[in-house]
């Protein structure tokens, strides 16, 4: 059990282009989903928090207009990279928490998506 | 805001030795303290976790230590294996649930 997908796992994109990543907590139902970067050979980094129903909390340097979140139901968050640039490729990586589930409402994270943009 | 810091950056050891991360929180308000194995392409694993009301936890081959006096915690793998090849990552966090902070993680090889 305890199982997030994202999809896609990796996407290349052109410079200017948005793209949408996907996050779903497939047999539970997750109140809270993270969202996180990870640049090569770095470790991970918070963007935001999403609680169900509400708008994210993003950290301090991260661009809510361009790094849009969307977490409209318990078992789908998603990241929206508009005007995406090279600087923007990274591994995008998300966490789901559930009430109750595992230890204490660990979280499970997802295999992440590789972004490429030219 | 949470500080871990996670020493050494890499760590090469011959199989079935043992293998000692080592990982330092600022907050003292911190209580879970999860690690992380990371394969290549692909998303963290949790491995082992401890909470502030333990000073130990053990797992097979695997162990962790905290000494919340000094704030820092550490993870022990015994008897490795080449597939404990990886890079693992220690975390902070005040709730399991809760917004974690990461160290910068430690590339383990381990050689046959």
């Amino acid at each position: 059990g305890a199982v997030v997908s994202q999809h896609p796992s990796w996407v290349i994109c052109k410079s200017g282009t948005s793209v949408k990543i996907e996050c779903r907590s497939l047999d539970f139902q997750a109140t809270t989903m993270f969202w996180y970067r990870q640049f090569p050979k770095q470790s991970l980094m918070l963007m935001a928090t999403s609680n169900e129903g509400s708008k994210a909390t993003y950290e301090q340097g991260v661009e809510k207009d361009k790094f849009l979140i969307n977490h409209a139901s318990l078992t789908l968050s998603t990241l929206t990279v508009t005007s995406a640039h090279p600087e923007d490729s990274s591994f995008y990586i998300c966490s789901a928490r559930g009430g109750g589930y595992g230890s204490g409402s660990e979280q499970f994270f997802g295999p992440g998506t590789r972004l490429t943009v030219l | 805001g949470e500080n871990v810091e996670q020493h050494p950056s890499t760590l090469s050891v011959q199989e079935g030795d043992s293998a000692v991360i080592k990982c330092t929180y600022s907050d003292s308000a911190s209580n879970y303290f999860p690690w992380y194995k990371q394969e290549l392409g692909k998303g963290p694993q949790l491995i082992i976790d401890i909470r502030s009301n333990v000073g130990e936890k053990k797992d097979q081959r695997i162990a962790v230590t905290l000494n919340k006096t000094a704030k820092h915690f550490s993870l022990h793998i015994t008897e490795t294996q080449p597939e404990d090849s990886a890079v693992y990552f220690c975390a902070a966090s005040m709730g399991a649930g809760n917004m974690l902070t990461f160290g910068g993680g430690t590339r383990l090889m381990v050689k046959p």
